[in-house]
């Protein structure tokens, strides 16, 4: 199994507060992602990064914000959750190749109240 | 702009019956194409992946799917189903055009009855 963690596993916040997830790799992929899965939509991406300081925006961005300082960790925060973010969140991670698929993390519940 | 589309968002199969899980996509180019699966209270794991090596493709766990050009289709197979096989299957295809996200179709969840 690729090494990926994600941290905390669960969590329960308040609608307003600032909430934090990390992703953490050991296999010194390039390019990390962050996804929310809900029901009915599959998984969308949040944001991704392409290296070390770089990200760019996916579909569902909106209320999120990433960044990224060393190669191994990927941080998703939300600056103000809202009830709309409850879902559960993945990180993967993905070689340089196009054929190169991408391994997941056991996921995030999140629930905002 | 590269797509997915997955027909039936739920599918029940009898233990031992053929799976069939469709999966369509659009693409200008060769596309690259994976199917994962999620186990509940899971990440996804590759099922298998199409990358223009062979239009058949033998995945894990007994799936195989195949890549038809002409009917712009990639769907999975299995030709006996395992109580086991009970998930959810996401198809995807990644993205060619100077990016390197992945795009994936809303999953079909299987039900398999003993």
């Amino acid at each position: 199994d690729a090494g990926i963690t994600q941290s905390p596993r669960h969590k329960v916040t308040e609608t307003g507060t600032p909430v934090t997830l990390r992703c953490h790799q050991t296999e010194n992929h390039r390019y990390m992602y962050w996804y929310r899965q809900d029901p009915g939509h599959g998984l969308r991406l949040i944001h991704y990064s392409y290296g070390v300081k770089d990200t760019d925006k996916g579909e569902v961005s909106d209320g999120y914000s990433v960044s990224r300082s060393k190669t191994e960790d990927f941080l998703l925060t939300l600056e103000s959750a809202t009830s709309s973010q409850t879902s559960v969140y993945f990180c993967a991670i993905s070689a340089l190749a196009y054929d190169n698929e991408q391994f997941f993390g056991p996921g995030t519940r999140l629930t905002v109240l | 702009a590269q797509s997915v589309t997955q027909l039936g968002s739920h599918v029940s199969v009898s233990e031992g019956a053929l799976v069939l899980l469709r999966c369509n996509y659009s693409s200008s180019v060769p596309p690259y194409l994976f199917w994962y699966v999620q186990y509940p209270n899971q990440g996804l794991q590759l099922l298998l992946k199409y990358t223009s090596a062979a239009t058949l493709v033998k995945g894990i766990n007994g799936f195989e799917a195949e890549f038809k050009k002409s009917e712009t289709s990639f769907h999975l197979t299995k030709p006996s189903a395992h109580m086991s096989d009970a998930a959810e299957y996401f198809c995807a295809v990644r993205v060619t055009s100077g990016t390197y996200k992945y795009i994936f179709g809303t999953g079909t969840r299987l039900k398999v009855l003993a």
